[in-house]
């Protein structure tokens, strides 16, 4: 079945430094790919999504490019501030391919972010 | 727009007694999506619904677990016998379909406690 493959389980940054989080994807054909962030005591809300190969999706200074070469979807942001300190979550759909509209999510990644 | 409102925000059972959860989605959205969170198996998919018709149950435990949605207002989720792996957060989801792979919409769950 779909899943979705998080590398970095914590990471641990101070203000103004370079954030990447690894996301890899196994579907077949062009699923959506998502980046979600979720607050202590909050449900998940979205940041954004990308539905074609090498289409950047983008939201408060973080960014991922769909890279379905390296079945990727890479979140990064350039300089990190301390209330991005959250937990990031990268999910699949694959609605669009005529299959369910459930998230397949990835096992997310804590960030936090010491000024 | 209030969000996606789920009741009661924390909820203690003993072993073997039953819990009810609600949801009440955004107004005017058309699915309603059910999602369970612990640390050990991340963010998993239970059920949803469209237009109040049940489409996919897939991750549904086959046991003591059922959804309905009665009217377009509201979902419940039952869960009988409550066991002590049933404790997480369950979390309640709302989207409107606008032809591609869509936003949900995450209330901030449900925390249940099984004695």
């Amino acid at each position: 079945g779909d899943s979705v493959t998080q590398t970095e389980g914590q990471v641990a940054l101070s203000e103004e430094d370079f954030l990447t989080i690894h996301c890899n994807y196994s579907a077949s054909g062009y699923p959506t790919l998502f980046w979600y962030v979720q607050y202590p005591g909050e449900g998940p809300q979205l940041l954004f999504r990308a539905s074609r190969d090498k289409e950047k999706g983008s939201s408060r200074g973080f960014e991922a490019t769909y890279d379905k070469g390296t079945t990727s979807f890479h979140l990064r942001k350039a300089s990190v501030q301390e209330s991005d300190s959250a937990v990031y979550y990268c999910a699949l759909s694959d609605f669009n391919q005529g299959g369910s509209a459930k998230l397949i999510f990835g096992e997310g990644t804590k960030l936090t972010v010491s000024s | 727009n209030a969000g996606v409102i789920q009741t009661p925000r924390h909820k203690v059972t003993g072993k073997g007694q039953e819990a009810t959860l609600w949801c009440e989605p955004i107004s005017g959205h058309s699915a309603v999506f059910w999602y369970r969170q612990t640390i050990v198996q991340g963010l998993e998919f239970l059920t949803y619904f469209r237009n109040q018709a049940p489409i996919d149950d897939s991750g549904m435990p086959k046991e003591r677990f059922s959804a309905q949605m009665p009217n377009q207002s509201h979902s419940t989720l039952k869960i009988q016998s409550t066991q002590p792996q049933d404790s997480a957060v369950y979390l309640c989801a709302s989207s409107t379909r606008t032809g591609g792979a869509e936003e949900q919409y995450f209330g901030p769950g449900t925390r249940l406690t099984v004695l």
